[in-house]
């Protein structure tokens, strides 16, 4: 089974400040690979899937790059309305989330 | 616009069976490019994927590995819908349990449940 490692578990950011996460995988995942937001008493919300496509609706300052075993979500120019948990997903074999990395101000 | 509802008790006593289930709307549960599956949140172990089903000229369903064996899924083409079951239920299966819709990411996701298990 794939595993997935996501670091930092959690990122202090100031506003306006770039983020970046980082998500790992065990083994090859080629580029099928997903981001979501995870706020609290919300639903999570796709960001990004195939590594670096934005899902509709999902502002410009959230992308996506890697593939195979290394992958990043950048968010830039934080704002207070991007604290969350952010979770990568893999659908190359199964579907396994990593632990997320919350994002705080 | 695909629009996911999910029933189901929020409380279930230990060693019982929890069930719950995910009403599909605008979209069909036998479609030939949907996948439809159920995935559960807490603070030990965020979110974790539990089951799937989807139609390709036949039905698959695909579970987690360390559920196998207590989880079934179910779809019910009659209802439009996909039901979860999970028998032996302890306090570590309490959780946010979310339907949620797509073959690869999640694209759509229900508005979850809370599942207490508790005597």
């Amino acid at each position: 089974e794939v595993v997935m490692t996501q670091s930092p578990v959690t990122l202090s950011v100031s506003p306006g400040e770039r983020a970046t996460l980082s998500c790992r995988a065990s083994e090859s995942i080629s580029v099928n690979l997903a981001w979501y937001q995870h706020k609290p008493g919300q639903t999570p919300r796709l960001l990004i899937y195939d590594a670096s496509t934005r899902a509709t609706g999902v502002p410009a300052r959230f992308s996506g790059s890697g593939s195979g075993t290394e992958f990043t979500l950048t968010i830039n120019s934080l704002q207070s309305e991007d604290v969350a948990v952010y979770y990568c997903q893999q659908y190359y074999n199964w579907l396994i989330f990593g632990g997320g990395t919350k994002v705080e101000i | 616009q695909v629009q996911l509802q999910q029933s189901g008790p929020g409380l279930v006593k230990p060693s019982q069976i929890l069930s719950l289930t995910c009403d599909i709307s605008g979209d069909s549960v036998s479609s030939n490019s949907g996948a439809w599956s159920w995935i559960r949140q807490s603070p030990s172990r965020g979110l974790e994927w539990l089951a799937r089903t989807y139609y390709r000229s036949e039905w698959h369903n695909d579970y987690a590995l360390s559920l196998r064996g207590r989880i079934i899924i179910t779809p019910d083409t009659t209802r439009n819908q996909v039901s979860l079951q999970l028998n032996s239920v302890t306090p570590e299966d309490t959780a946010v349990y979310y339907c949620a819709g797509g073959s690869g990411a999640f694209n759509i996701w229900g508005q979850g449940t809370m599942v207490t298990v508790s005597s």
